[in-house]
């Protein structure tokens, strides 16, 4: 069974400040993904990574994929208000697709 | 542009009952799955298919059926409704034909089974 965890449960942060939420496994991934989830609402796919070492940025967010392809982070900096959500990781191995409980970050005005 | 749509959005069924959940994308995606989402859990396939006429058992795949009507339409039927069922359902859809990476997902239908 593949598991991903994901770290850390829960964040509370000012606005402005930085921070990085961690997807760990001890499985390898052909590919990893990350969401943003907000309540009553779908995830939404912000990022998909697939070479070990790899780094994508999306505006202030900046995710990493590890030389192993078994773990992953994201880091956001200058947290905004509407930062706010449940940041899920979804691994792909074997056809198949592990995910993650999530982090649920709260950045405070 | 919908993008990926759910109905209903909510839902309380008795033990025993039977409903479908319906799910419809409009952007001319060959992939679509169900996952149900549970605290503690993550998200977890329900079902897969790749096009039309196509359907993959995921994980949980017990206790539900699905049809793929057209390439719009994907459907998840629970024939007799158990509490273990109660959940939040999302349908999603992806340009991609890999069962692992789904791109949009709807905003989900929250189902109660009492």
């Amino acid at each position: 069974t593949q598991l991903l965890e994901q770290s850390p449960q829960f964040l509370s942060i000012q606005e402005g400040e930085n921070l990085t939420v961690y997807c760990n496994s001890s499985s390898v991934f052909s590919s990893l993904q990350w969401y943003r989830q907000e309540p009553g609402e779908g995830p939404v796919l912000l990022v998909t990574v697939v070479t070990g070492g790899e780094v994508k940025k999306l505006k202030r967010l900046t995710f990493q994929f590890g030389d192993a392809r078994k773990d992953s982070s994201l880091h956001i900096t200058a947290a905004q208000t509407g930062d706010t959500g449940l940041y899920l990781c979804a691994g792909a191995s074997a056809g198949k697709s592990t995910f993650g409980d999530g982090t649920t970050l709260t950045v405070k005005p | 542009n919908a993008g990926v749509t759910q109905t209903p959005k909510f839902q309380v069924l008795k033990t025993g009952q039977s409903m479908t959940l319906q799910c419809a994308q409009d952007m001319n995606h060959n992939s679509m799955y169900w996952y149900r989402q549970d605290p503690g859990m993550g998200l977890r396939l329900i079902y897969y298919s790749a096009s039309e006429g196509t359907t993959d058992k995921g994980e949980v795949p017990n206790g539900y059926n699905v049809s793929r009507l057209n390439k719009r339409e994907f459907s998840l039927r629970l024939e007799s409704a158990a509490p273990s069922q109660t959940s939040v359902y999302f349908c999603a859809s992806s340009e991609e034909f890999r069962r692992t990476q789904p791109q949009h997902f709807g905003d989900g239908t929250r189902l109660s089974i009492l």
